[in-house]
């Protein structure tokens, strides 16, 4: 079947670590995204990606970092710089203007 | 003036009722409006689809966007218990620069 899949499903992180959340897809779409999801606030939009080796920041990119190598892979790094991390990160695909699909998401957690 | 505003709800209807669900935003410069529904610690899916004004039919749901009020809704009938989830509304001015999402509003059909 075709879709997003992220991983790990669940993510703890110590204080002053980074993490990364992977993200891949078999869609065959140029664009990629990363939101963050948190309880009352909506989706807000961290970075994303049009082609291989280009991306742009989002609304709320500080304390994150991302690469685009391959088409199929776009990779989210929190960092320790980033001082609230604990939320529902999803990453989501798209083909030009269609609805976007989305994967089932990764929880991180800071511990 | 947030750009999306949505009710959060949680909005409990009986089963078999006619959910309405609706969202308001500010940006004129957005031209396609999505509907999505989020079971709990799930990745959002795509329910609706609409490109500017007017209706879209698709089974029991049914999606209007009308842009001279900013406003569009989600219409679902015979509501049945397993549409619980969180409703978000979202809409892009087209290109890749990622959707910008209302809050969401929590559902509740009660058998």
């Amino acid at each position: 079947d075709g879709g997003i899949t992220q991983s790990p499903k669940y993510l703890f992180r110590k204080e002053g670590q980074n993490v990364t959340l992977s993200c891949e897809q078999n869609l065959n779409h140029d664009a990629m995204y990363w939101y963050r999801q948190d309880p009352g606030q909506g989706l807000r939009l961290i970075y994303y990606s049009q082609i291989v080796n280009d991306f742009q920041k989002g609304d709320i990119a500080e304390g994150y970092s991302v690469s685009r190598e391959k088409k199929e892979s776009f990779p989210l790094t929190v960092t320790s710089a980033q001082k609230n991390p604990t939320a529902f990160y999803l990453c989501a695909a798209a083909a030009a203007d269609y609805g976007y699909t989305f994967g089932s998401g990764t929880r991180l957690t800071v511990v | 003036q947030k750009e999306v505003e949505q009710d959060p709800g949680p909005l409990s209807v009986p089963e078999g009722a006619i959910v309405s669900l609706n969202c308001t935003y500010s940006n004129s410069a957005f031209q396609y409006f999505m509907w999505y529904r989020q079971y709990s610690r799930k990745g959002p899916e795509l329910l609706m689809y609409t490109y500017s004004s007017g209706n879209k039919e698709d089974g029991r749901f049914t999606a209007q966007v009308d842009k001279s009020s900013k406003y569009i809704s989600l219409f679902i009938r015979d509501s049945q218990p397993s549409d619980s989830a969180t409703y978000l509304c979202a809409m892009s001015r087209g290109g890749a620069d990622g959707l910008t999402f209302g809050k969401g509003t929590h559902l509740i059909i009660q058998p």
